[in-house]
């Protein structure tokens, strides 16, 4: 089974600054969600990406798998990115059975 | 844009309660997903659905769970007789197909509390 693990599980920024979270899973992969989810507990899909890098406004995800890692980059921070963002994974090869990782704890101060 | 939409966001229900947890995916998806997480842990997978049958699930997916598309547009998730431990936020998710180029949608979640 694979393990996923994020780090840090708690940050705190102020704003404007570049935030960095890190995820790690044991077994290889055929595809990593970044998801947010919001204070109110929903979730959104940020990101799915098998290979690379992607972006989308401000947020830029990469992954390299040989090494297994995965980072999601914010830049130029706002209090509105406050949130939990999770990392996860297929278990197997199915796309919606997911490994999700404990998350971790944005909070950007104004 | 298009969204997973679920009711109620919160429920509460006695224990040995039966319970109905409701979810519309998004109108072209054809794979359906429910999961939970219980207050302060990881979201956990329950239970996938295709073609109205059920394609995987979770250990946590035990005989009091059941799921079903009754109408071509509402997927639901039922709890037969409801435990304290059950006290978690359910969110019904969807997509296109299950292959890994495709984007998982996620509903807001209900919160279920069991007394």
């Amino acid at each position: 089974k694979n393990e996923v693990e994020q780090s840090p599980q708690n940050l705190t920024a102020q704003e404007g600054e570049f935030i960095t979270i890190n995820c790690s899973y044991s077994v290889g992969i055929s595809a990593l969600h970044w998801l947010q989810q919001h204070p109110g507990g929903g979730i959104v899909s940020l990101f799915m990406l098998s290979s690379g890098k992607k972006k989308h406004g401000r947020l830029i995800a990469t992954i390299n798998i040989q090494e297994k890692h995965s980072s999601l980059h914010i830049t130029a921070s706002h209090p509105r990115d406050s949130a939990v963002y999770i990392c996860a994974v297929p278990y197997g090869g199915s796309q919606g059975n997911l490994i999700f990782g404990k998350g971790t704890k944005l909070s950007v101060k104004p | 844009e298009p969204e997973v939409t679920q009711t109620p966001s919160h429920q509460v229900t006695q224990m040995g309660q039966e319970v109905i947890l409701r979810c519309v995916p998004i109108s072209n998806h054809l794979y359906f997903y429910w999961y939970r997480q219980i207050l302060g842990q990881k979201v956990e997978f329950l239970v996938s659905f295709y073609n109205n049958e059920i394609s995987e699930k979770s250990e946590i997916f035990d005989d009091q769970f059941s799921v079903e598309r009754p109408d071509g547009s509402n997927f639901t998730l039922k709890i037969r007789s409801t435990k304290l431990e059950d006290s978690a936020m359910y969110f019904c998710a969807s997509s296109v197909d299950p292959g890994p180029g495709n984007t998982i949608y996620f509903g807001e979640g209900s919160w279920l509390t069991v007394v």
